[in-house]
């Protein structure tokens, strides 16, 4: 089966860095993805990995290491409205999009 | 350039009610996934249509639940006979190919409450 496992809640004050952990167990590997949702709003994509490393897109980053079946996200220069909870995802069987198994999510303060 | 639409936004049913809940995908994408997520959970899969087939349906209660995506108009899930267990916020995702890499672009949801 597939299993994810993250931190349930972090706390970071405005312009720190902050990194989400996100360990996974899958019978198939098919890439790492993170989605961002603010309370009541939609999930909305932020990254995916298929390959080792660092995936920069501006302020927001993603990490992945296949061996060590773990990744993370790095959020820096934090702000206010970064607050939102945080999902790593991997593809499901086949690696079809269609069944993509989401951690329970972490649940980011930022702090004045 | 609409997002993925999802009505009604708030649905509320008696127990042994029907739920229907509304899908219109992205211009563009032939794809539409269901999940459900209950409060402090993540998202759960139920279901991934294509245009008029379900490619995969192995999330969804094989009893009371039913999804469709017809040649014309939104993609449907629907609820039968609803019960308390049922209540959870429902989501409709859709994509433009099925591909791993190709990011699932999610609707605001329904929240579906069963008193």
């Amino acid at each position: 089966g597939q299993s994810l496992e993250q931190p349930s809640e972090v706390t970071a004050v405005e312009g720190a860095i902050v990194q989400i952990n996100c360990t996974y167990q899958t019978s198939g590997f098919y890439g790492l993805s993170w989605y961002q949702q603010h309370d009541g709003g939609a999930p909305t994509f932020l990254s995916y990995n298929a390959l080792d490393g660092l995936e920069e897109t501006g302020r927001f980053s993603s990490f992945l290491s296949r061996s060590d079946s773990y990744g993370y996200l790095l959020l820096q220069e934090l702000q206010m409205k970064d607050s939102a909870s945080y999902f790593c995802a991997v593809l499901g069987a086949g690696g079809s999009q269609g069944n993509l198994i989401f951690g329970k999510g972490t649940k980011l303060s930022v702090k004045p | 350039n609409a997002g993925v639409m999802q009505n009604p936004r708030h649905l509320v049913r008696r127990r042994g009610q029907e739920a229907r809940l509304r899908c219109s995908p992205m211009k563009g994408h032939s794809h539409v996934y269901w999940y459900r997520q209950l409060p402090e959970e993540g998202l759960k899969f139920m279901v991934y249509l294509q245009k008029e087939n379900i490619i995969d349906e192995s999330g969804m209660p094989k009893e009371r639940f039913s999804a469709e995506f017809p040649k014309e108009g939104p993609s449907i899930l629907r609820i039968q006979q609803v019960v308390r267990g049922d209540s959870a916020a429902y989501f409709c995702a859709s994509s433009p190919s099925g591909r791993g890499n190709s990011p699932l672009h999610f609707g605001n949801g329904t929240r579906l409450t069963v008193t």
